[in-house]
């Protein structure tokens, strides 16, 4: 069965740091793309960043380019989130999924808020 | 970027209605997407490539359409139905949600 697990969320200030990390098992991890996709309270979904098999090649929306870096360990099957810079509209729960969006996670919370 | 526009945003059916909600892109896509979520659960895929159903989706669901205009289709409304969808476009950077289409049981 395939399963992601977020964790890593919590309460943070704006303009400080935050890492989400997504451990990911019943499928062969290194062989997937993989993407975060958040979604702020009562709103809709918004893909967030995909990163490639080999982690060489990562996509961004402008909305968190050069602020939000995804990075993986395809020998720990995880995923990572870094996350700088964080402003009040980064609240949102953050879920982790492959890249064809086929499989997510349960979703991280993080508000960001003084 | 390519906007997508669902409609409509809310609708109520009753059951044994038929439903369809339709997702209409700014630019030509290849394939379109589904996905369902209940309240405080995470999105489950539900269409993929279009038209072809996620596992365990009942056969009352399909998809249909090409180019800039896409729907889901449910044939017999059923109370389980009752969620709110969205469409996703994979075709280009940045990927692309709908704004969610939120279904009700009448």
């Amino acid at each position: 069965e395939v399963q992601l697990v977020e964790s890593g969320g919590g309460l943070v200030q704006p303009g400080r740091s935050l890492k989400l990390s997504c451990a990911a098992s019943g499928f062969t991890f290194s062989n997937y793309y993989m993407a975060w996709v958040r979604q702020a309270p009562k709103k809709g979904l918004e893909w967030v960043a995909t990163i490639s098999t080999s982690g060489s090649r990562t996509y961004y929306p402008d909305s968190v380019k050069g602020r939000f870096t995804i990075s993986r360990d395809n020998a720990k099957s995880s995923l990572y989130l870094q996350m700088n810079s964080l402003k009040s509209e980064d609240t949102a729960t953050y879920y982790c999924a492959r890249h064809v969006m086929d499989a997510w996670g349960q979703g991280a919370s993080v508000t960001v808020s003084s | 970027e390519i906007v997508l526009t669902q409609s409509p945003t809310t609708m109520a059916a009753s059951p044994g209605e038929k439903v369809t909600i339709t997702c209409r892109a700014s630019s030509s896509v290849s394939y379109m997407h589904w996905f369902q979520q209940k309240s405080g659960t995470s999105p489950k895929p539900w269409i993929y490539d279009t038209s072809k159903l996620a596992s365990g989706v009942p056969d009352r669901f399909s998809g249909s359409g090409s180019g800039t205009s896409y729907s889901l289709t449910i044939s017999s409304m059923e109370a389980e139905d009752a969620a709110t969808y969205y469409c996703l476009q994979r075709s280009s950077y940045p990927y692309t949600f709908g704004a969610g289409t939120k279904l009700e049981l009448k």
